[in-house]
Parts: structure tokens; sequence; C-alpha cells
């Protein structure tokens, strides 16, 4: 099995520009997908292909690939963003999440 | 409008089995891979499940092989997870998603606990 680490916490501004990495051997040769969990709901895709918007998710969502790590990013992350994000790869029959990262705007 | 319902949760003791159900619609339900992922209380996601459109490749994750088992009924649109042989650590909220976890339903909670 492999794994996908993400940094627990991450805190901005409104306004500001939010980014969340998440790391593993497995995304220098898979896709990741991004998921966007709000206290007391179930998750949401955000992004999929590493950088692909699903349709109704807001422009200020973006995707990147760089070797073995993805990134998230928020630009200009309002209040309304700030929830729980999970990465997400597969590789084989393994399906692995990240361990997830709160993203505080305040 | 995709909606995936899930039920069967409740209190279960340690070592007893459990059923869960998730009704899908507002898709084509055949066309489609389906999962469970569970979420323990304050914890991230763990995928459990998966199984292909025509049952034909199954996974499961290490934490649950040889005690859950994962099915589907495409004439009823339904997919299913029996859990046997429960433990504490499989408390969690249960959710049941499509394709590639393009859409996810609300959960259904378990909880293992004498």
């Amino acid at each position: 099995s492999y794994e996908l680490t993400q940094p627990s916490s991450v805190s901005v501004s409104p306004g500001q520009t939010a980014r969340i990495t998440c790391s593993g051997d497995v995304l220098a040769k898979k896709y990741a997908r991004w998921f966007q969990q709000k206290p007391g709901q179930a998750p949401v895709l955000v992004i999929y292909k590493d950088s692909e918007r699903p349709s109704g998710i807001p422009e200020r969502f973006s995707g990147s690939s760089s070797g073995t790590t993805v990134t998230l990013t928020i630009s200009g992350a309002q209040v309304e963003d700030e929830a729980d994000y999970y990465c997400y790869s597969a590789a084989d029959n393994n399906k692995v999440f990240g361990g997830g990262t709160k993203l505080t705007v305040l | 409008e995709v909606q995936l319902v899930e039920s069967g949760g409740g209190l279960v003791q340690p070592g007893r089995s459990l059923r869960l159900s998730c009704a899908a619609s507002g898709f084509t339900f055949d066309d489609y891979a389906m999962h469970w992922v569970r979420q323990a209380p304050g914890k991230g996601l763990e995928w459990v499940s998966g199984i292909s459109w025509n049952s034909g490749s199954i996974g499961y994750a290490d934490s649950v092989k040889g005690r859950f088992t994962i099915s589907r009924d495409n004439a009823k649109n339904s997919l299913y997870l029996q859990m046997n042989s429960l433990r504490a650590e499989d408390t969690a909220l249960y959710y049941c998603a499509i394709g590639d976890f393009d859409y996810w339903g609300q959960g259904t909670l378990v909880t293992v606990s004498s």
C-alpha cells in the first residue's frame, strides 16, 4: 500500500491564496482528486485529474501537479471555503485518501 | 439529480454483524463502480471497499478484508455492505460513493460497543 501526506492545517485571511499540498510516490504516475468536507456534510469533489474542476465548483479552486506532489490552490479564499480538504489517488486496487487538511479562513 | 441514500447503521455489539444498504437514483446505476468509505468520529476518510459495475472486480481495505463483503443488485439500483465480526474500531460514518467518488451519500452511522 502507499500513503498520501497532507499538512494537518492551513490558515489564511479572507482574500488571500490558500495552498494545500499532498505528497506521495504514487502521484508521480497517477492522477489525484481533491474533496472538500464541511462540518456535518458529505465530501464534495472539487478537483479531478490533478487540475480539472467539476461543473459548479468556483473558478478560485485550482489544482496542479509536480512530481510526487499535488497542490490545491484556492485563490482569494472566502470564509465559506473553511473546511477539511482531502486528496485521493489510486493504484491497482489500492485507493487511498490523504489524512486531510483543515483550512481556516479568518 | 444523483441521490445516494445509505441505511442500516446502528448500535451493535462487538463480534456481531450488520448489513448496510445504499439506494441509488438519478443516474444509470449499472454504468458505474461503487464504493464504501468510512469516517471514524473526528477522523479522516478511509476507503473500505469497491465493486465494479458488473461485480466482476471487488476490492477491500486490509482493515476489513475477510470480515466485510460488498455486493450490488443492479436490478434494484442498490449497493450493500455485509459487515461481520465487528470491532470497536469499525465505529464510523459509512458513506457510499459513485464512480471515482464523484458523488457521495450522507452516510449511515455504525457504532460498535458493548
